[in-house]
């Protein structure tokens, strides 16, 4: 069975600064997808950036990117020049890319204050 | 276009009771998806269901939990006598096919006193 474990159960940053949050899967497919949630105090769930495993380059979307490491099973979300409305917990999660697979898995979240 | 609905958003039960959640999927998607998440914990998957048919529903307790989701209308997640572990959001997500993007409604906060 698959695994996302996110060790940092708690993170800080100041306003303008950037941030890396980390997470690492175990896996033994080789074909999945990869994705980082963003749950606001409103805990809804909004979707930040996905990952394809089969692609060799980084996803980006606007102040987020990621670090693909594949053969190191790493995942970790960087913000950049982060805002007030970053403040939210982060859940990394994975997908099998098997035709049988449709559930996310998730880690149990990093919570990220950001400091004015 | 509107969003998952889920109804209703908070629910208050006592021990024993039924608890119903609705989830109303995203216009043009027949898949969904309950996850649960208990308090300081990430979402666990319980059920992957299409129109009429449960796909995986080996996240679910075999006991007292059960979900359908019928040709019309909303998909229900039942609790037959809840207990106070039952306690937890419940998040219900929706796809156009399987393996396509999981859009979130805004879940069911459920205590039981």
């Amino acid at each position: 069975a698959q695994t996302v474990t996110q060790s940092q159960p708690e993170m800080s940053v100041q306003e303008a600064e950037t941030v890396t949050l980390s997470c690492t899967y175990d896996t033994s497919e080789s074909d999945y997808y990869l994705f980082w949630y963003k749950q606001p105090p409103s805990r809804q769930m909004i979707l930040v950036i996905r990952q394809e495993a089969y692609k060799q380059q980084n996803a980006t979307e606007n102040r987020f990117s990621v670090n693909f490491q594949k053969a190191a099973k790493s995942f970790s979300l960087k913000i950049s020049d982060s805002q007030l409305g970053d403040a939210a917990m982060y859940f990394c999660a994975y997908r099998s890319g098997e035709t049988s697979g449709s559930r996310l898995t998730f880690g149990e979240g990093t919570q990220l204050t950001v400091n004015p | 276009n509107a969003g998952v609905m889920q109804n209703p958003r908070h629910l208050v039960r006592r021990r024993g009771q039924e608890a119903r959640l609705r989830c109303s999927p995203m216009k043009g998607h027949s898949h969904v998806y309950w996850y649960r998440q208990l308090p300081e914990e990430g979402l666990k998957f319980m059920v992957y269901l299409q129109k009429e048919n449960i796909i995986d529903e080996s996240g679910m307790p075999k006991e007292r939990f059960s979900a359908e989701f019928p040709k019309e209308g909303p998909s229900i997640l039942r609790i037959q006598q809840v207990v106070r572990g039952d306690s937890a959001a419940y998040f219900c997500a929706s796809s156009t096919y399987r393996g396509n993007e999981q859009f979130f409604g805004p879940g069911t906060r459920l205590t039981v006193l």
